[in-house]
């Protein structure tokens, strides 16, 4: 129940597309439901995060969907570019608790 | 202001060797979080840090693992007897603490053990 489970593994989108990933969660008690942006040879940092009481979080060319009712959210990136290429972690947490669960990555590659 | 710090960046070491890895957290951060990233993969939590505390351990491999963490600021995870299995990326992340809706992490760059 503690788990994020994230797909796809891998995604190749062409310059100026959509990408889309998404992650699914059981435990209905998490509050926090953040998205990290690793690049090679970087530590994760924050890209955006959303909460359950809201279904929509937009930044940029970045944008996380939020389902409560299907225990879903994904990540939007409008306009794909060659520096989005990196490793894409969603993870959840309760505001009662210290720990991130994390999904597995997606690597993103954004094409030329 | 700085970020999260850690040293070496780099270590190779001979199998049955100890190593100590260092973190130094962004000034004001009471939590500590020590991960392990394997290459291509995910992230593996190790332990956790409250001040100099470390309420949550559950993530060490083994016993051949340690931390500790003094003055509640610098931490240090030790690997008694390396394996090849330890080689990884070990990444060190601080955040505010355990403040209500504040949760960020902020991540070192991590450092790439090898051990041959």
């Amino acid at each position: 129940q503690q788990q994020v489970k994230q797909s796809p593994q891998s995604l190749i989108v062409q310059k100026g597309g959509i990408s889309i990933i998404n992650c699914a969660y059981e435990n209905t008690a998490f509050d926090y439901f953040p998205w990290y942006q690793q690049f090679p040879g970087k530590g994760p940092a924050l890209l955006i995060a959303i909460r359950p009481d809201v279904s929509e979080k937009k930044e940029g060319r970045f944008t996380i969907s939020f389902n409560k009712s299907a225990k879903q959210f994904s990540l939007h990136i409008m306009d794909s570019q060659p520096g989005d290429s990196a490793t894409y972690f969603c993870a959840a947490q309760r505001d009662s608790n210290y720990q991130l669960i994390w999904g597995a990555g997606t690597k993103l590659i954004i094409k030329p | 202001g700085a970020g999260v710090s850690q040293s070496p960046s780099n270590k190779v070491t001979e199998k049955g060797k100890d190593v100590e890895l260092r973190c130094d957290p962004i000034s004001g951060h009471t939590a500590l979080y020590w991960y392990r990233q394997s290459l291509g993969q995910g992230l593996e939590f190790l332990i956790y840090f409250q001040g100099n505390s470390a309420p949550d351990k559950s993530g060490l491999p083994s016993d051949r693992f340690s931390a500790e963490r003094t003055g509640g600021s610098v931490s240090t995870l030790t690997i008694q007897r390396t394996q090849q299995e330890d080689s990884a990326v070990y990444l060190c992340a601080s955040s505010l603490g355990p403040r209500l809706r504040v949760h960020e992490q902020y991540f070192g760059p991590g450092t790439r053990l090898t051990v041959t």
